[in-house]
């Protein structure tokens, strides 16, 4: 059970490029989600899915497409790479909430740190 | 919207120091609070949570109660040690039915032998 995988580590774009970051997970969950991570800045959610062939807007998602077509996998796509998309990006994966009033835990991956130049 | 602050690091104690990192946060209605933690070069890694008023959860000698009356939930250990020397989310999940999570900024704990 590897949990939520994430590749590649590190990557340097220049200006322009586009690039994929995969994410996977081998716990059968349902909801997946995107994060950036900036200095003193926290999480900030980029993209979100509830389930296969499900995908919505976080905070942050001007300059990011993602697909999710099936459970396992939910890449996110960088079409032309800015300086301001300098981050680590962290994927997370959860089970279904029961109900409205449920909390589940999000399991991180160990992220990509990308830098943009 | 719903937020969280939390105190600014760094934090730096000693080995066996007591160990206090404040969060307070602002939401609608009751959500839930989590304590995450980031060891170097990981992702993160749900530590404590809590879901409803005076809960308190715990793991590993952490601790945080969830006080509505002054929407706190703040992390403690009474003796820190050296492998505890991470950095520190706080976060909340509203009741929207969907497991947004908020993140404070983070708080680094530095402890030294």
């Amino acid at each position: 059970n590897a949990g939520v995988t994430q590749t590649p580590k590190f990557r340097i774009l220049k200006i322009g490029q586009s690039m994929t970051l995969q994410c996977a997970q081998d716990m059968n969950h349902n909801y997946m989600y995107w994060y950036r991570q900036d200095p003193g800045m926290g999480l900030k959610l980029i993209y979100y899915s509830v389930g296969a062939g499900i995908t919505d807007k976080g905070e942050v998602p001007n300059g990011y497409n993602v697909s999710r077509s099936t459970t396992e996998d939910f890449p996110l796509r960088l079409e032309l790479a800015a300086p301001s998309q300098t981050s680590v990006y962290f994927c997370a994966s959860s089970s279904s909430p029961l109900s409205r009033s449920s909390s589940y835990e999000q399991y991180f991956g160990p992220g990509t740190r990308l830098t943009v130049t | 919207g719903d937020s969280v602050t939390q105190m600014e690091g760094p934090v730096t104690l000693s080995e066996e120091a007591f160990l206090t990192i404040n969060c307070t946060y602002t939401a609608t209605g009751y959500p839930s609070l989590f304590w995450y933690v980031q060891y170097p070069g990981e992702g993160l890694q749900l530590l404590l949570k809590a879901t409803k008023a005076d809960d308190k959860g715990s793991n590993k000698g952490f601790e945080a109660t969830y006080r509505k009356e002054t929407t706190s939930f703040h992390l403690e250990k009474g003796s820190v040690q050296v492998s505890d020397s991470a950095v520190y989310f706080c976060a909340l999940s509203g009741n929207t039915g969907f497991q947004k999570l908020v993140f404070g900024t983070g708080t680094r704990l530095l402890v030294s032998p």
